[in-house]
């Protein structure tokens, strides 16, 4: 089977830094991917690892580490337009791209 | 600029109702996906196509059928829709075995009454 854990909820301040972790433990791993996804709105790409360390990407970084099964996202100078879920997900070496998404964080970005 | 189009954003069909769940693509992608998306449950996968006439069922395919004539079009069917089927439907697609991820449409809310 397949299972993804992300934190249900977060909240921070306007300005700080934050981080999501994600856990995975699946049959199969061929990269993981970070999306965002406001409300009511499709979910967008941010971030893709497939090799261990860290890709930064401007006031977002994600972080891999294979051995572990664990990934986190990074936000940085947070912004009130940063509210909103983020999905993990993890691309299953099928052969062709499969994704099995965690259920979503949620960030709240207070003023 | 890439797209996945989804007809309908919003829908409300009545229990028992065929109803059909469109779904274009204009960047000849291989694969193509159809999840829906429940407040705890996340994404769950009901199928997808990696070519053309060629379906494989997800975690979650009860109740649905899909159909992929042509390359850019992949169709969602609900045979005969039921209220647990009230959701967020989200297509998807991707490359065959590239590493962009996946683009997603804007999503079709269904509402089964």
């Amino acid at each position: 089977g397949q299972n993804i854990d992300q934190p249900t909820e977060m909240t921070a301040t306007e300005g700080a830094i934050v981080q999501i972790n994600c856990t995975y433990q699946t049959s199969g791993f061929n990269g993981l991917f970070w999306y965002q996804q406001h409300a009511g709105e499709a979910p967008t790409f941010l971030s893709y690892n497939v090799l261990d360390g860290l890709e930064e990407k401007g006031r977002f970084s994600s972080f891999l580490s294979r051995s572990k099964g664990y990934s986190y996202l990074l936000l940085k100078e947070l912004q009130m337009k940063d509210s909103a879920s983020y999905l993990c997900a993890v691309s299953l070496n099928t052969g062709f791209q499969k994704l099995v998404f965690g259920t979503g964080t949620r960030l709240l970005v207070s003023p | 600029d890439v797209k996945v189009t989804q007809s309908s954003r919003y829908l409300v069909k009545r229990t028992g109702e065929k109803v059909f769940l469109e779904c274009v693509q204009d960047m000849d992608h291989e694969n193509m996906f159809w999840y829906r998306q429940d407040p705890g449950l996340g994404l769950r996968l009901i199928y997808f196509s990696y070519d053309v006439k060629m379906k494989e069922k997800g975690d979650i395919p009860e109740g649905y059928s899909v159909s992929r004539e042509k390359k850019e079009r992949f169709s969602l069917i609900l045979e005969s829709a039921s209220t647990n089927q009230t959701s967020m439907y989200l297509c998807a697609s991707s490359l065959g075995q590239g590493l962009g991820g996946y683009t997603f449409g804007s999503g079709t809310r269904l509402t089964v009454v």
